[in-house]
């Protein structure tokens, strides 16, 4: 199975503040015949599904807001969210789908200061 | 609307068999993959398996072999079974697709029942 690691673990910075989160994989999510990267990231608010924020790495799920951003490709993604506001305390987990057996990583809990 | 709802006894015993059933409301079983994910408390969601309408399965290695997942068209329905059950499978259990692949087993989900919580204790 392909592994994910998430950095850091939880954070919590100030309204207005930005945001990075870190996934890195086990293995290249990069599909070379179509050159795309099978990584999604995912929001979950306490007592919710997990929420689709961005697939690809890096292409924005509809509805998602400006402030929120993906990139990264091969093993190496981050998640940034440029002004945190109280509505994005949640928990954060990278997925790939690059193999059928998908895995998420292990999250990041990002709360207000 | 597309909707999907779990639905199952919410306390096993250990040893004991888990069942869940998801109901799709707003969609047909159709040439679509139809997932169970699960998440232990505190923990990330970790993928169980996956049927599709013509009854094709795949399932996350380290199951090892405890889950059946199974598709009632009839029904619009798809359905796991867990043997065995130890603490360790007391997890939010999730059904969860996606529409905009049809007939591709590798693809991010953006749609998720509101999972149902499956305690497994004496």
């Amino acid at each position: 199975d392909i592994v994910l690691t998430q950095s850091p673990d939880s954070l919590a910075v100030s309204l207005g503040e930005r945001v990075t989160i870190n996934c890195k994989s086990s293995q290249s999510v990069l599909f070379t015949s179509n050159n795309k990267n099978y990584l999604a990231w995912y929001q979950q608010k306490p007592r919710q599904p997990p929420k689709l924020l961005f697939y690809w790495a890096s292409a924005r799920n509809p509805g998602v807001p400006a402030r929120f951003s993906g990139s990264g490709s091969g093993t190496d993604f981050t998640l940034t969210i440029s002004s945190l506001q109280a509505e994005d305390v949640a928990v954060y987990y990278c997925q790939q789908y690059y193999t059928d057996s998908r895995t998420f990583g292990p999250g990041t809990r990002v709360d207000i200061k | 609307q597309f909707h999907l709802q779990e639905s199952g006894p919410g306390l096993v015993k250990p040893s004991e068999t888990l069942s869940l059933t998801c109901t799709l409301s707003g969609v047909s079983i159709g040439p679509y993959y139809w997932n169970w994910v699960r998440q232990a408390p505190g923990k990330g969601p970790e993928w169980v398996g996956h049927v599709t309408y013509s009854g094709s399965t795949n399932y996350n290695p380290s199951l090892k072999s405890r889950a059946t997942i199974s598709v009632d068209t009839s029904k619009n329905q798809f359905s796991l079974t867990l043997t065995s059950v130890t603490a360790a499978d007391t997890a939010v259990y999730y059904c969860a697709t996606y529409l905009a692949a049809p007939r591709e087993s590798r693809w991010y989900f953006d749609f998720w029942g509101r999972g149902t919580l499956v305690t497994v204790s004496p």
